[in-house]
């Protein structure tokens, strides 16, 4: 089956400690994204990358940091910068990054810190 | 800078009458449009997409949406609502004359569609 795989689907993270956000795409896309959910704001654009080893901050890159070493994989770190990190977080890709391409998103990780 | 404004936070309709989710954008160019549902804990399916042409655009389980370049705006219908289309909703923008290729996304509607 083709698609978004992001693990793990819950992650708790104690003060202080750097968590990594897994993400994998099997659909040959270029472009992949994070995003981060919270209650009544909608999705908030962290990082994107059109190709691999490449990759461009969003509106909330603070706190968190990337690497696009595989076309498949786009992996998130939280790290002890992101002061206020419970949240839920999606991935998506898409074929490239034209403008009228839609993203296809993964399952999502609920991330709470302890 | 692209943005879009869902008005209503949640939007409740009897099963069976027609639904209307709310969109209303911001570009500084030519806008691409798309609208996707989430069920809860999961994550977003594409419903569908506005790029150029038909204003009215028809999508995946009987959704479609009109595209009204005056008014600025791309709000979603069903002619017939299901309690299954119950869910959360967003309209998401990218400004075809911008490098930013990524999806600006509206903050959610909710749609309750009662029995």
């Amino acid at each position: 089956d083709g698609g978004i795989t992001q693990s793990p689907k819950y992650l708790f993270r104690k003060e202080g400690q750097n968590v990594t956000l897994s993400c994998e795409q099997n659909l040959n896309h270029d472009a992949m994204y994070w995003y981060r959910q919270d209650p009544g704001q909608g999705l908030r654009l962290i990082y994107y990358s059109q190709i691999v080893n490449d990759f461009q901050k969003g509106d909330i890159a603070e706190g968190y940091s990337v690497s696009r070493e595989k076309k498949e994989s786009f992996p998130l770190t939280v790290t002890s910068a992101q002061k206020n990190p419970t949240a839920f977080y999606l991935c998506a890709s898409s074929i490239s990054g034209g403008a009228n391409t839609e993203a296809f998103f993964g399952q999502g990780t609920r991330l709470t810190v302890v | 800078a692209q943005s879009v404004a869902q008005p209503e936070d949640q939007v409740n309709v009897a099963e069976g009458n027609p639904l209307t989710v709310k969109c209303t954008y911001s570009v500084s160019g030519n806008p691409y449009l798309f609208w996707y549902v989430q069920y809860p804990n999961r994550g977003l399916q594409f419903l569908l997409k506005y790029i150029t042409g038909d204003n009215l655009v028809k999508g995946s389980y009987g959704f479609e949406a009109e595209f009204n370049k005056s008014q600025t705006s791309f709000h979603l219908k069903k002619p017939s609502a299901l309690v299954s289309d119950s869910a959360l909703y967003f309209c998401a923008v990218r400004d075809m004359d911008t490098g930013r290729r990524a999806l600006t996304f509206g903050s959610g509607t909710r749609l309750q569609v009662q029995p």
